[in-house]
């Protein structure tokens, strides 16, 4: 089964400028996350889709931060302009469904460094 | 708000030991799950083992427990016989019912190393 799949691993900007990151889910999974890892700290969750409607981006700071997920399977997360707070690992993950204690399955991450 | 403590920023073990991890939580919901994720160099999160707060009975997975003292809001993850393999970021996380399910809150994390 393959996995989650996410580029780019790094990516290196200055900051103003603007990145984008992309994630494939697992096929058939219906939810997609986002979550922001900076260093030395736990993931936080973004974004949350089901299919390729919005749940929860109660955590996405909206006047930089923008995601969408087209026909509600891969999606695309971008951030215009970057600040240099914005330096972390950005992770996608993925579940079948939303039932609570459902696994969910990570991918390797895009490690975004603001200059 | 819900939070996760994790009180050692690193830990050491020799193979073939055992380790304990710990795990606190704040929650005033009766409803909810707790999980231990692992993170190698890799960065991908990889699920360790997951406890229901309603059930009693600790969790195992293989060489993976857990001790669950819910009344302590604590969640420790024991790992026997450690393998070199098992080095890594070891993150407790907590999910509960209703709202965003799938937003783990995480903590910050144990660095685990496995000495040879």
């Amino acid at each position: 089964e393959a996995g989650v799949a996410q580029s780019p691993r790094y990516k290196i900007i200055e900051k103003r400028q603007s990145v984008a990151f992309w994630c494939n889910p697992i096929s058939g999974h219906a939810t997609l996350y986002w979550y922001q890892q900076i260093l030395g700290q736990g993931p936080k969750l973004l974004i949350q889709f089901q299919n390729n409607g919005v749940v929860d981006d109660s955590q996405l700071p909206k006047d930089r931060f923008s995601a969408e997920r087209l026909k509600g399977v891969d999606s695309t997360l971008k951030i215009q302009p970057a600040k240099l707070e914005d330096s972390a690992v950005y992770l996608c993950a993925s579940s079948l469904g939303r039932v609570l204690g459902e696994k969910l399955f990570f991918g390797s991450g895009t490690q975004l460094s603001v200059l | 708000a819900q939070t996760v403590t994790q009180s050692q920023p690193e830990m050491s073990v020799q193979e073939a030991e055992t380790v304990t991890l710990s795990c606190t939580y704040d929650t005033s919901e009766s409803d909810y799950y707790l999980f231990w994720y692992k993170q190698p160099p890799s960065r991908q999160m990889i699920l360790v083992i997951r406890q229901e707060a309603y059930k009693q009975q600790n969790a195992t997975e293989n060489r993976f427990s857990v001790n669950f003292q819910k009344a302590a809001k604590s969640f420790s993850l024991k790992i026997s016989d450690s393998q070199l393999g098992d080095a890594a970021m070891y993150f407790c996380a907590y999910t509960e019912m209703g709202g965003s399910q799938g937003n783990l809150i995480f903590g910050k994390g144990t660095k685990l190393s496995v000495k040879p």
